[in-house]
């Protein structure tokens, strides 16, 4: 059973606009939460991750609001550009042991 | 600046031969991971280690192995590879240390790419 979900395998953007990545997961005793960049053939990047007592962590363009009563963590990148086009995933962990991952959503970018 | 290799990153093979793949990490982490991902699906893990002489299967069966005789060093073998094994496969460490939030407690290596052919 998946424990992490991203029901949106694809999303497309224009330049400039906002991206928004939804992930859902199922187990509440999650307390830590990642999301990464992927491009084919290459290794998961990091981008930004938030602690389950927190309810939003900033990084330049990116965001990550979670809402636990939901179980559901958002990724917001203002404004989107063409090189953020690639796969996003999230990941989550109890007390960093094991990480689980969703099946990704591929952002693309219009110019 | 790749705190954890892997090589190498691209393999192709026939039936039957063995295989290791190499992960190493310079990052002193006790915990490693081996992902396996096919293109547009998740990422999924087939063995972890929380130190030395530790080893375990994660939630995909898998049929390689793993050892773990040095903190730095993950290597995963395949005996007897067959076309099924064609795959990417993510080596990762992580840290229990996520001094503030945002943190990344979990690095992964560039992959390596198997074919069987």
């Amino acid at each position: 059973d998946q424990q992490v979900k991203q029901n949106s395998p694809s999303l497309s953007v224009q330049e400039g606009r906002i991206s928004i990545l939804n992930c859902d997961y199922t187990n509440s005793m999650f307390d830590y939460f990642l999301w990464y960049k992927k491009y084919p053939a290459e290794g998961p990047t990091f981008l930004i991750s938030i602690s389950s007592i927190k309810d939003k962590n900033e990084d330049g363009r990116f965001t990550v609001f979670l809402n636990k009563s939901a179980k559901h963590l958002s990724l917001h990148i203002v404004p989107s550009q063409p090189g953020d086009s690639a796969v996003y995933f999230c990941a989550a962990s109890v007390y960093f042991n094991k990480f689980y991952f969703g099946s990704g959503t591929k952002l693309n970018v219009k110019p | 600046e790749a705190d954890i290799y892997q090589t190498p990153r691209y393999l192709v093979i026939g039936t039957g031969k063995k295989i290791t793949l190499e992960c190493s990490q310079t990052m002193g982490h006790d915990k490693m991971y081996w992902y396996q991902q096919d293109p547009g699906m998740e990422l999924h893990l087939i063995h972890y280690s929380y130190g030395v002489n530790s080893t375990e299967k994660g939630d995909l069966s898998s049929e390689s192995t793993v050892s773990r005789i040095r903190t730095e060093h993950f290597p995963l073998t395949l005996e007897s590879a067959r076309p099924s094994h064609t795959s990417q496969y993510l080596c990762a460490s992580s840290t229990d240390r996520a001094l503030v939030s945002g943190a990344n407690v979990l690095t992964f290596g560039a992959g390596s790419r198997l074919t069987v052919l």
